[in-house]
């Protein structure tokens, strides 16, 4: 199976909350990570946490981890229809030295007025 | 603007050919990263590159091949193209990528390869 699972597909309204959520499988990452692709664009780096943290807030984003259960999830507030985009969650890897970051499949979130 | 600059933006070829992909990092980013993104694949890395050493290997296929020259930008070779090749190249560029665990990386726009 995949390193990194995430939900291929979100749709909200407009002024709700998105959360969008993520299962990873290398217990030794150290930093897990948020990326965010609009179409036509490349990923930009949205937020990430450190693992020996449980929640990091960051204006209308909220990340909250869950080491046990290699559970982590995205909350968007107060979701506006620039936010529709699709978002990768990503574990850094260790591979020859490097700590490669891998994605998952990214989640499309949809948001309507 | 991240600051990555790849080139071309679009490419179509036929199989059996051979293209080459370009990718300029941030200024003072010393590491170059690969990914090819699929709709049944997904994002997959394929190489990285760290001050013109090769760093790291993901799933990269023989026919595909990568240098980082001493300007630190970055070329992607593709050869014997197949249909299966048709994807969204990314390069993305890091500060260090020596094994600092928080990498955060810095995406270009991508290169549309569409092979027929």
């Amino acid at each position: 199976g995949e390193d990194v699972e995430q939900s291929l597909f979100l749709s909200v309204r407009e002024g709700d909350s998105s959360v969008i959520n993520c299962t990873y499988t290398d217990s030794s990452s150290t930093y897990l990570y948020w990326y965010k692709q609009e179409p036509g664009a490349g990923l930009q780096l949205l937020t990430y946490i450190f693992s020996n943290m449980d929640m990091k807030q960051d204006q209308r984003l909220t990340v909250l981890l869950n080491k046990k259960d290699k559970h982590l999830s995205l909350r968007i507030a107060d979701t506006q229809t620039g936010d529709s985009a699709i978002y990768f969650c990503a574990e850094g890897t260790s591979s020859g030295g490097s700590y490669i970051p891998t994605f998952g499949r990214g989640t499309s979130l949809i948001v309507h007025p | 603007d991240s600051g990555v600059t790849q080139t071309p933006k679009h490419l179509i070829t036929a199989t059996g050919q051979r293209v080459t992909l370009r990718c300029s990092p941030r200024s003072g980013d010393l590491s170059v990263y690969w990914y090819q993104q699929s709709l049944d694949q997904g994002l997959q890395f394929l190489i990285q590159y760290y001050n013109g050493e090769e760093r790291a290997k993901g799933n990269i296929l023989e026919r595909f091949s990568a240098q980082q020259f001493p300007d630190l930008h970055s070329e992607l070779n593709l050869s014997s193209l197949e249909l299966g090749d048709s994807a969204l190249y990314f390069c993305a560029s890091s500060v260090e990528g020596r094994g600092q665990t928080n990498e955060k990386l810095f995406f270009g726009s991508g290169t549309q390869l569409s092979v027929l």
